[in-house]
């Protein structure tokens, strides 16, 4: 059974270039939330969806950054219009249905690591 | 709102010496706790949690006791590997106010041989 994958690893993109960043949950798991972690820092909260659904951005910064969770195919976290501060690795996970929103357990992928030029 | 406070890193241990890796919360409700740990170059992955005030979480050989009266969650282990080297992440999830988890900001621990 196939982990949490995210795709690229690594992405590097000039100011200004949009940056899209998939996740493609473990099979059965229809809960994706992602993640941003800073250098030095800890991971921050950004965005929690179900199949096209947005359930809480509270984490989302208000301006350039949107996340989706079609109906078929990955979630996409697309951050358009970058600046040198989006530089940063970028985690998703996932829950099954019922179980991982009670319990708090998540399962996350290897990061998408982008670096702004 | 919600927060959770690791002690600074990183830690320089010995192989066979004894971990402690302090956290403590705030949280207004009533949390699980989780410790995180992700090795160089990939994801995190749950390393231990617990669900109630007194539970005690285990795991390859690291524990950590759900302490209520001091809000906190440390983590231990006996004897520490190389293979322990890692970053640390304690981490809440308090799922009458949502599904995400806050995170600590990471300990880095570093075991020589």
């Amino acid at each position: 059974n196939a982990g949490v994958m995210q795709n690229p690893r690594h992405l590097v993109r000039r100011r200004g270039q949009e940056a899209r960043l998939r996740c493609s949950p473990m099979k059965g798991h229809s809960h994706v939330y992602w993640y941003r972690q800073l250098p030095e820092e800890g991971l921050k909260f950004m965005v929690y969806l179900q199949k096209e659904n947005i359930i809480d951005e509270s984490g989302m910064p208000k301006e350039r950054f949107s996340a989706e969770f079609p109906k078929e195919g990955p979630s996409i976290l697309r951050i358009q219009q970058v600046v040198r501060g989006d530089s940063a690795a970028y985690f998703c996970a996932s829950s099954p249905p019922s179980t991982g929103s009670r319990t708090g357990e998540l399962f996350f992928g290897e990061g998408s690591r982008l670096t702004v030029l | 709102g919600d927060s959770v406070t690791q002690m600074e890193g990183p830690v320089t241990l010995s192989e066979e010496a004894f971990l402690t890796i302090n956290c403590t919360y705030t949280a207004t409700g009533y949390p699980s706790l989780f410790w995180y740990v992700q090795y160089p170059g990939e994801g995190l992955q749950l390393l231990l949690k617990a669900t109630k005030a007194d539970d005690k979480g285990s795991n390859k050989g690291f524990e950590a006791t759900y302490r209520k009266e001091t809000t906190s969650f440390h983590l231990e282990k006996g004897s520490v590997q190389v293979s322990d080297s890692a970053v640390y992440f304690c981490a809440l999830s308090d799922w009458g106010r949502g599904n995400k988890l806050v995170f600590g900001a990471g300990t880095i621990l570093r075991v020589k041989s």
